[in-house]
């Protein structure tokens, strides 16, 4: 099965903080992705990447950054936290589509950060 | 612009009834269509898909039904349990390397006992 780990399951920081959300996966997906979950508002990417040190921007990108230089990790950074920063932040991975997979993304169990 | 438009927010269905979810799509360049499921305090995991070339699939008691004249598609859920009580995604995705996803604001589906 496919794993993907998130490296905390609660934050707790304080405003103006820099703070660093890791995730792995284990099954050797070239794509990953960073989402924050808000009640009634979905799933928005923040940042995805396609392989190693590449990035894109998503559709919520303002306020953060990411890093990936390793395949099965993809940190997301709050350079500055503030407290609309507040939510639930999902990691996932795919596969590449040229790899004959189907689009399938594979979550983690989620990140739920306070900014106080 | 939000590209796949997901219907009702909020579902409440008895056990044992049919839960409907509904959702549009804008870009005919989609081509592959997953529902997700995710129970409280876990992230979401595929629940079934379907390919644009397909009407209709079926997965034990969810089933989606796909119409692409109209561009919208719907799950199913027959014999609704208390224990299918989550959130539902709809996503439609396209066949890209970057395999981005497209999703929709999601429904909470009670099912009372």
């Amino acid at each position: 099965d496919v794993k993907v780990t998130q490296s905390s399951r609660y934050l707790v920081k304080r405003t103006g903080e820099k703070v660093f959300l890791e995730c792995v996966q284990d099954m050797d997906h070239e794509n990953m992705f960073w989402y924050r979950q808000d009640p009634g508002l979905g799933l928005r990417l923040i940042y995805f990447s396609y392989d190693v040190k590449m990035k894109e921007k998503g559709d919520i990108p303002e306020g953060y950054s990411v890093s990936r230089e390793k395949k099965e990790r993809f940190s997301l950074i709050l350079e500055s936290a503030s407290t609309n920063q507040t939510s639930m932040y999902l990691c996932a991975s795919s596969l590449h589509a040229g790899r004959g997979a189907k689009n399938i993304q594979y979550f983690g169990a989620g990140t739920r950060l306070s900014v106080l | 612009q939000q590209q796949v438009k997901q219907s009702p927010q909020s579902l409440i269905v008895q056990k044992g009834g049919i839960s409907i979810i509904n959702c549009a799509y804008e870009n005919t360049a989609f081509d592959y269509f997953p529902w997700y499921q995710q129970f409280p305090g876990k992230g979401p995991a595929l629940l079934i898909a379907i390919r644009p070339d397909v009407s209709e699939k079926k997965e034990g008691r969810f089933t989606i039904s796909f119409n692409k004249s109209a561009k919208q598609f719907s799950l199913h859920i027959m014999d609704s349990q208390p224990g299918d009580s989550a959130t539902y995604f709809c996503a439609a995705t396209r066949n890209t390397n970057a395999g981005k996803s497209t999703f929709g604001d999601g429904t909470t589906l009670t099912v009372k006992p």
